[in-house]
């Protein structure tokens, strides 16, 4: 099956800061979701993003399906961003959501 | 609702005793996943439902585990003698195609915390 990579594992910032996460898949994918789970566990969907750009007020994500990566950046960071964010994509002629192993973020104050 | 719900939040259960975790999926959709996430590890997938039909249960850690969604909108995630290692966050997620998460976003519920005791 599909191989899900993201990086870095662990990130602290500064509020205000701005982030970059990476997600690297091990082939092509019909489906790419980025997920931030806050520390009451709920996983939030942030992005659906097969392929291409969406903006999402502070948070945008890019997936570059031919060289097999998406990103997600979280601009002028705050306190509620904390928490684990999962990068989850399904591969061709797939039906599961296959889960990367999350970034975990800290802002502090 | 608008959106996935799962109950309860929390269950408490002594070692070797049954639990049987309930899944509302958003009205309409066709597809329901269950996954199972460990503390600090990302969600795993356990089985999958296209309407009534259980397509993929390969991830089922043990016959203990057994799912079933009879009418095709709820879903029981059932485990019989729950032991220690049992223990984790059941996550149902549903999307409104056939298909899966091939191509349309799943949606989650926020979990069953299972504590096995």
């Amino acid at each position: 099956g599909i191989q899900v990579e993201q990086s870095p594992p662990d990130l602290i910032l500064q509020e205000g800061a701005n982030s970059t996460l990476r997600c690297n898949f091990s082939d092509s994918v019909n489906n790419l979701q980025w997920f931030h789970q806050n520390p009451w566990g709920q996983l939030i969907n942030l992005f659906y993003i097969p392929s291409g750009t969406k903006q999402n007020g502070r948070l945008s994500a890019t997936t570059v399906a031919t060289e097999r990566y998406s990103l997600l950046y979280i601009s002028s960071s705050q306190t509620t961003d904390s928490g684990v964010y999962f990068c989850a994509a399904t591969g061709a002629g797939s039906y599961q959501l296959t889960f990367g192993k999350g970034t975990k973020l800290s802002v502090i104050p | 609702g608008a959106g996935v719900s799962q109950s309860p939040r929390y269950k408490v259960a002594k070692r070797g005793q049954d639990v049987a975790l309930r899944c509302d999926p958003i009205s309409g959709h066709v597809s329901l996943f269950w996954y199972q996430q460990a503390l600090g590890q990302g969600p795993e997938f356990l089985t999958y439902f296209q309407n009534e039909a259980q397509l993929d249960k390969s991830g089922l850690p043990s016959d203990r585990f057994f799912a079933e969604r009879p009418e095709g909108s709820v879903s029981t995630l059932k485990i019989q003698r729950t032991q220690q290692e049992d223990s984790a966050v059941y996550l149902c997620a549903s999307s409104p195609r056939t298909g899966g998460a091939y191509n349309s976003p799943l949606h989650f519920g926020n979990g069953t915390r299972l504590t096995v005791t």
